[in-house]
């Protein structure tokens, strides 16, 4: 079965860096992979979607890539602000297909330090 | 424009007891789906579905029921809570599934069986 890796490991970086986060998928290639953000105590939301023929995506600080010869995502924050410490969620489809069954990561937590 | 809302945000129960969570939105939103999060395991799909009179089981759905009876309504049924039911339960709600748009979460209901 499908198996989504994030770096359990928290991400602390300095004001004004590029924060780099990783999401890695074990099995098919899912037809799209979406990065949501938790902040404690609230609900996920949505930032990116990035579709199996897409390489790259971009909204403002945000970025995007999806390798799917190395299973791989990477979610990049560039000049990242202490208002973006948060917890950052991977989530793909349960199969190769569009069913809209999502399987979540566990998350990878971002510290910004100002 | 109220988005995906769930009540009740807190709930203790006993076990044995039954109780429904109720999530609504206002997006008309054909998808919707119901996950769990537990601390280590990350967001776990429960039950979901693509339309009013459509559900579908998720990753855990055993405890739970669902019905779908209109667009906007995805009540989530604990038949006869047990302590392993304690977890934080979120509502999604999505147009077209994953591969075209995010979800939108709702806040959670934060759940005790003791």
């Amino acid at each position: 079965s499908q198996k989504i890796e994030q770096n359990s490991e928290a991400l602390n970086i300095q004001e004004g860096k590029t924060a780099t986060l990783t999401c890695n998928y074990t099995n098919y290639s899912p037809a799209y992979l979406q990065w949501y953000r938790q902040d404690p105590g609230r609900g996920p939301v949505f930032l990116l979607l990035i579709r199996e023929n897409e390489k790259e995506k971009r909204k403002e600080r945000l970025k995007v890539t999806f390798d799917t010869t190395l299973k791989q995502s990477l979610f990049h924050i560039t000049a990242s602000q202490p208002a973006d410490s948060a917890t950052y969620l991977c989530a793909l489809d349960r199969s190769s297909s569009n069913t809209g069954k999502l399987i979540f990561g566990q998350g990878t937590t971002l510290q910004v330090k100002p | 424009n109220a988005g995906v809302t769930q009540t009740p945000k807190f709930q203790v129960l006993k076990t044995g007891q039954s109780m429904t969570l109720q999530c609504a939105q206002d997006m008309n939103h054909e998808y919707m789906s119901w996950y769990r999060q537990d601390p280590g395991m990350g967001l776990r799909l429960i039950h979901y579905s693509v339309g009013a009179g459509i559900t579908d089981q998720g990753e855990v759905p055993n405890g739970y029921n669902v019905s779908r009876s209109t667009t906007e309504d995805f009540p989530l049924r604990l038949l006869s809570a047990a302590p392993s039911q304690t977890s934080v339960y979120f509502c999604a709600s999505s147009p077209t599934g994953g591969a075209g748009y995010g979800y939108t979460f709702g806040s959670g209901t934060r759940l005790t069986v003791v």
